[in-house]
């Protein structure tokens, strides 16, 4: 399994701000998720995101309030823009990796972001 | 699209007893189904995986269960432990970009 460090782990931010979580893992892959987790809530898929090509975005989730970049096959960042209460959420990145046979998703420690 | 439903919500068991978590999906192309635990201030881990092609897998004190028939799959935790105790999520994936999760279901495990 890949091993997936996220910064920062959490943070405080103000409305109006932006924050960029960087997700960085210890081998090259070739798909990136960031996903979203509402207090007490399930994971939300946000985007997928692939080297060398635009992020894809799922139904609810636009480029201009969460830009992605991956500039190489071990990191990403996602940028949550123009923060408001509403984007108070646990962030985690994911990348595809290997089980037994099988592809699959593993996670990093996740971002806690609260805004005031 | 594919939606994943997870019953129960909340699971107290004591120590030693066993929990069982169930899961249904709607899309019949879903062929992978991950579970994964997700401790208080942790990102989700995985746990144990089944393909279509598989009825049953076990790994020590964990199992699962899928019925591609009927589009459920389940957990199985036996001899629970307070360690146990965790936040879990069964999902399916219909494609192979895609995982979709289930709402979670909050297991104690009562010492």
């Amino acid at each position: 399994s890949a091993v997936i460090s996220q910064k920062p782990s959490r943070d405080i931010c103000q409305r109006g701000t932006s924050l960029t979580i960087q997700c960085q893992v210890d081998s090259q892959v070739t798909m990136m998720f960031w996903y979203r987790q509402q207090p007490g809530q399930s994971l939300t898929l946000i985007a997928t995101a692939n080297q060398g090509s635009e992020a894809t975005y799922e139904s609810g989730f636009v480029i201009d309030k969460f830009p992605i970049s991956r500039p190489n096959l071990t990191f990403s960042t996602l940028t949550v823009s123009n923060m408001s209460p509403e984007d108070s959420s646990i962030y985690l990145c994911s990348v595809e990796g290997t089980s037994g046979t099988e592809e699959t998703q593993y996670f990093g420690p996740g971002t806690r972001l609260l805004v005031l | 699209g594919e939606n994943v439903e997870q019953h129960p919500s909340t699971l107290s068991v004591q120590e030693g007893d066993s929990a069982v978590i169930k899961c249904t999906y709607s899309d019949s192309a879903s062929n992978y189904f991950p579970w994964y635990k997700q401790e208080l201030g942790k990102g989700p881990q995985l746990i144990i995986d089944i393909r279509s092609n598989v009825g049953e897998k076990k790994d020590q004190r964990i199992a699962v269960t899928l019925n591609k028939t009927a589009k459920h799959f389940s957990l199985h935790i036996t001899e629970t432990q307070p360690e146990d105790s965790a936040v879990y999520f069964c999902a399916a994936r219909p494609s192979y970009d895609k995982v979709i999760f289930g709402p979670g279901t909050s297991l104690s495990v009562i010492p």
